[in-house]
């Protein structure tokens, strides 16, 4: 079975552009939660989402948004993009939102 | 809200020795769930073990054991017979179990796992 994937893998972008990332979640799991890892650090909470309604938000800007469609699948927007939002953005998914995470390679993100 | 604490930022050790890792958590939760992953440099975060807030036994799962300490708030790994894929950084993991936060999880710095032959 597949696992989780995302796409893309690399992107770069310039200050004050938007982007958007994807994942798709393996089979059967509803839920898909966002984590943003910048270097040298732990990933941080962003959003989850479980069966297309927001369960939980981190303590992130408006900027970032997301969304989750019928098929499960998830994307991860961020407007206005700043030096500070270059990382590693993980998508991990679950079949119900309670434990048994499993995490994608990731998107990683370059703003300049 | 939830803390985790990892106080090494780089572990050598030596091919086929075991190796702990150290966690400290800080929770107000009463049922909480303890994880640990493995990030290689290609970024993904591989699962290794988990423990619960009321299992009694420490968890296991193959070289892995968690040596879990509630009344210390610890929950560090244990590595035996280190191996040289075992390179790369370790992060420990809390979520609790219910509440608007059911299901995040919150990480701590992380430990670099160096793994020499």
């Amino acid at each position: 079975d597949a696992g989780v994937t995302q796409s893309p893998t690399h992107l770069i972008k310039t200050r004050g552009q938007q982007v958007t990332l994807r994942c798709s979640p393996i089979s059967g799991h509803k839920s898909v939660s966002w984590y943003q890892q910048v270097l040298g650090q732990g990933p941080q909470f962003i959003f989850q989402y479980y069966e297309k309604e927001e369960r939980g938000r981190g303590n992130f800007p408006d900027r970032f948004s997301a969304r989750q469609f019928p098929n499960y699948s998830s994307e991860l927007n961020v407007n206005a993009l700043l030096l500070g939002d270059s990382a590693l953005y993980l998508c991990a998914s679950s079949p119900r939102g309670s434990y048994g995470y499993t995490f994608g390679s990731g998107t990683r993100l370059t703003v300049v | 809200a939830q803390k985790i604490t990892q106080t090494q930022p780089g572990m050598f050790v030596q091919e086929k020795e075991a190796v702990t890792l150290d966690c400290t958590y800080d929770t107000s939760d009463q049922s909480y769930g303890l994880f640990w992953y493995k990030q290689p440099s290609s970024g993904e975060m591989i699962f290794l073990i988990y423990q619960g807030s009321y299992d009694e036994q420490n968890a296991t799962e193959g070289r892995y054991s968690l040596n879990f300490q509630k009344a210390r708030k610890s929950a560090n790994l244990v590595i035996s017979a280190s191996q040289l894929g075992d390179s790369a950084m370790y992060f420990c993991a809390t979520a609790n179990a219910g509440g608007t936060s059911y299901g995040k999880l919150t990480f701590g710095q992380g430990t670099i796992l160096t793994v020499h032959p």
